[in-house]
């Protein structure tokens, strides 16, 4: 495997379910991001990690739930999701947080219905 | 704080022809400057930055943006569009001295008619 891969690709749940993305880096990098991707709307970053320490929530509702075990993993384990949840969710890795932050490597995504 | 504004949300072009994506940005500090791709069921892609030197960058699949200070401007540009082409593009600013997250555009979706 090359670059970032995400599973899965896609995903249906219902609003009691509990389930969770990964995402993988291959890249050597360092942080690693969680973005949401609606239609119409500009990309939202959710969580933001540097060397396995969370560096940014932006103001995500505690129903997403991120985890990163090391600096090549990423997890986003959801649970009682809203109909409103239903997006894109997309995964980057950049070397770091500083300059090299605006360089971004991204998954596929992972499209995530709420029923 | 740094914005990033897309004119056009949407343009329709024919193949062969030339393509200019607009993109104005916003911030109060030094900016690099990306243009994304992001092809129908994938990822964003990086196209080209510009993050000091040449105000005038190349990037893959022969386009190219010219990053312009007075106008706070950076305008993606093609000479000649092929089908292949058609996706959604996006521009970033990222700000030294601040979070160091990028901000991205809305997006502008290229359509390239045969």
């Amino acid at each position: 495997e090359t670059g970032v891969t995400q599973t899965p690709r896609h995903l249906v749940m219902g609003m009691t379910n509990k389930k969770s993305l990964k995402c993988e880096q291959h890249l050597g990098h360092n942080a690693m991001y969680w973005y949401k991707q609606s239609a119409k709307k500009p990309l939202e970053l959710m969580f933001v990690y540097n060397f396995k320490e969370q560096t940014e929530n932006n103001s995500v509702p505690s129903r997403f739930s991120p985890e990163c075990p090391n600096s090549s993993h990423l997890f986003l384990h959801l649970h009682t999701l809203q109909p409103e949840d239903s997006a894109l969710y997309l995964c980057a890795s950049s070397q770091d947080r500083g300059l090299a932050g605006g360089e971004q490597y991204f998954g596929p995504g992972t499209r995530l219905t709420v029923t | 704080a740094q914005s990033v504004t897309q004119l056009d949300s949407q343009v329709p072009v024919f193949e062969e022809a030339p393509v200019e994506l607009r993109c104005n940005y916003s911030s109060s500090v030094s900016v690099y400057l990306f243009w994304y791709v992001q092809y129908p069921n994938q990822g964003l892609q990086l196209l080209l930055k510009y993050l000091s030197g040449s105000t005038l960058v190349k990037g893959i699949n022969g386009f190219e943006a010219e990053f312009n200070k007075s106008q706070t401007s950076f305008h993606l540009r093609k000479p000649s569009v092929h089908i292949s082409d058609t996706a959604e593009y996006f521009c970033a600013v990222f700000s030294s001295g601040g979070s160091y997250i990028p901000t991205f555009g809305r997006g502008t979706s290229l359509i390239v008619h045969p």
